[in-house]
């Protein structure tokens, strides 16, 4: 079973709809990650949280939103979306840690949040 | 921005064989690569990290690195139709923000 929980597994919204999804683990990490992935490609980054702060936005438009109220949630608020970022949206989260060597690589991924805009 | 170029494939072998996974990378300065392996509908998960020079051995897996030339491959020793998957090559960030090869996909045949 994955440590990484995300909610909802599906979420289908129309353009003018304001939705959240939500991720939550509890294994101490101190970094959790947002991904997007569409069909056949790689995961994308979106956004970084290193000690509930924003530390990477891979210029990500503002219809989405990010939150991480507390070190075991991740929150990312949609709004104003466009049928194109229909995907998959990932949530991930790691040790905390500086470096390419540091364990901040190894991220447990959840499950995901499938996204339809319609 | 670290990049790393990888054959989308598909990669087929037939079971029993070595599987042999490539990536080359840009950035000269990158210290450590990370493999991670998805199924299809499922979510990416860790198999390989390597940070030195040569090779690194875990189980059927092997790491190979090789700084000099650019490119990081992950060899898998007798293939099982279980190792069917996309396998994604990234290179270590500096937060921990990967950023992802495009993948090869590789079918093992039984």
């Amino acid at each position: 079973d994955t440590e990484v929980t995300q909610t909802p597994k599906h979420l289908v919204m129309g353009m003018t709809n304001k939705k959240s999804l939500k991720c939550e683990q509890h294994m101490g990490h101190r970094a959790m990650y947002w991904y997007k992935q569409k069909a056949k490609k790689p995961p994308e980054l979106m956004f970084v949280y290193s000690y509930e702060k924003l530390s990477i936005n891979e210029s990500v438009p503002s219809r989405f939103s990010p939150e991480c109220p507390n070190s075991s949630l991740l929150n990312l608020h949609l709004h104003a979306l466009q049928p194109e970022d229909s995907a998959l949206y990932l949530c991930a989260s790691s040790q905390d840690g500086a470096g390419p060597l540091s364990g901040a690589n190894v991220l447990t991924f959840g499950a995901g949040s499938r996204l339809t805009v319609l | 921005q670290k990049e790393v170029e990888q054959n989308s494939g598909p990669l087929s072998v037939p079971e029993g064989a070595i599987a042999s996974l490539n990536c080359t990378y840009s950035d000269r300065g990158s210290q450590s690569f990370f493999w991670y392996r998805q199924y299809s509908g499922k979510s990416p998960e860790l198999i390989m990290s390597i940070y030195s020079n040569g090779d690194k051995e875990d189980g059927r897996f092997t790491a190979q690195l090789n700084k000099a030339s650019q490119y990081v491959s992950l060899l898998i020793r007798d293939s099982q139709p279980s190792d069917s998957a996309t396998y994604l090559c990234a290179p270590g960030g500096s937060q921990g923000n990967l950023i992802f090869g495009k993948g090869t996909k590789l079918s093992v045949k039984p």
